[in-house]
């Protein structure tokens, strides 16, 4: 069982849609949780940065975690064809002595229709 | 405010060469990650350089080494490269100790032939 599972589509939403995106972890001991967007030929962006359980929302953008499920969301109001992407989820546990390496889920390829 | 930055942009090399690759880090940032990024799958962590030195190292062999520079800039080297090796290598910046964000820059795409 891989420590971050993450269904990796393609999903392909209407534009105006509400996306619903997310991942399920093994490791308790996760403790921050982040979402990134990578367009083709380009390095992941940081979208969502969060550290508790809840909700934490930013413009169209709203991370959820439920770390006692071990699961994590983001939903995208309002999609746009500019939010066509790989959608990244990642989370980090201290490794020793501060270090602090993200794991990776594979990616989920969103494709929104004019 | 420059973000992180990384060079060459794509490299094309043969099995057995050795390759370096550079990475600057985000104005202000002062730790730096590395990250393999094969098609279709999630970065994998390499390892971690804070200090001008390796914090932490992931699941990679010794093939994979690096250095942090006193400007807080990197390199990774990969000697004796495998068809394997073939990647998207990204590089992360971010502040200090602890588990602050961390910004990629869009990488090095490595093709061994």
């Amino acid at each position: 069982q891989k420590e971050v599972e993450q269904d990796p589509g393609p999903l392909s939403v209407p534009e105006g849609a509400i996306v619903s995106l997310n991942c399920t972890y093994s490791n308790s001991a996760f403790q921050y949780f982040m979402w990134y967007r990578q367009y083709s030929r380009k390095g992941p962006e940081l979208l969502m940065y969060t550290y508790s359980s809840g909700n934490k929302e930013d413009g169209r953008f709203t991370a959820q975690v439920d770390k006692s499920s071990k699961y994590i969301s983001l939903f995208i109001r309002d999609s746009q064809p500019s939010d066509s992407a790989t959608y990244l989820c990642a989370m980090s546990v201290d490794s020793g002595a501060g270090s602090y390496q993200l794991t990776f889920g594979k990616g989920t390829k969103l494709s929104v229709i004019p | 405010d420059a973000g992180v930055t990384q060079s060459p942009t794509h490299l094309i090399k043969t099995r057995g060469q050795q390759v370096t690759l550079r990475c600057s880090p985000k104005s202000g940032h002062d730790t730096v990650s590395w990250y393999q990024q094969a098609l279709g799958q999630g970065p994998q962590f390499i390892f971690q350089y804070y200090e001008e030195e390796e914090r932490q190292r992931g699941n990679f062999p010794d093939r994979f080494s690096g250095h942090q520079f006193p400007n807080y800039s990197s390199e990774l080297n990969v000697n004796a490269l495998l068809l394997g090796d073939s990647a998207l290598y990204l590089c992360a910046s971010s502040l200090g100790a602890g588990g602050q964000p961390q910004h990629f820059g869009d990488g090095t795409r490595l093709s061994i032939l």
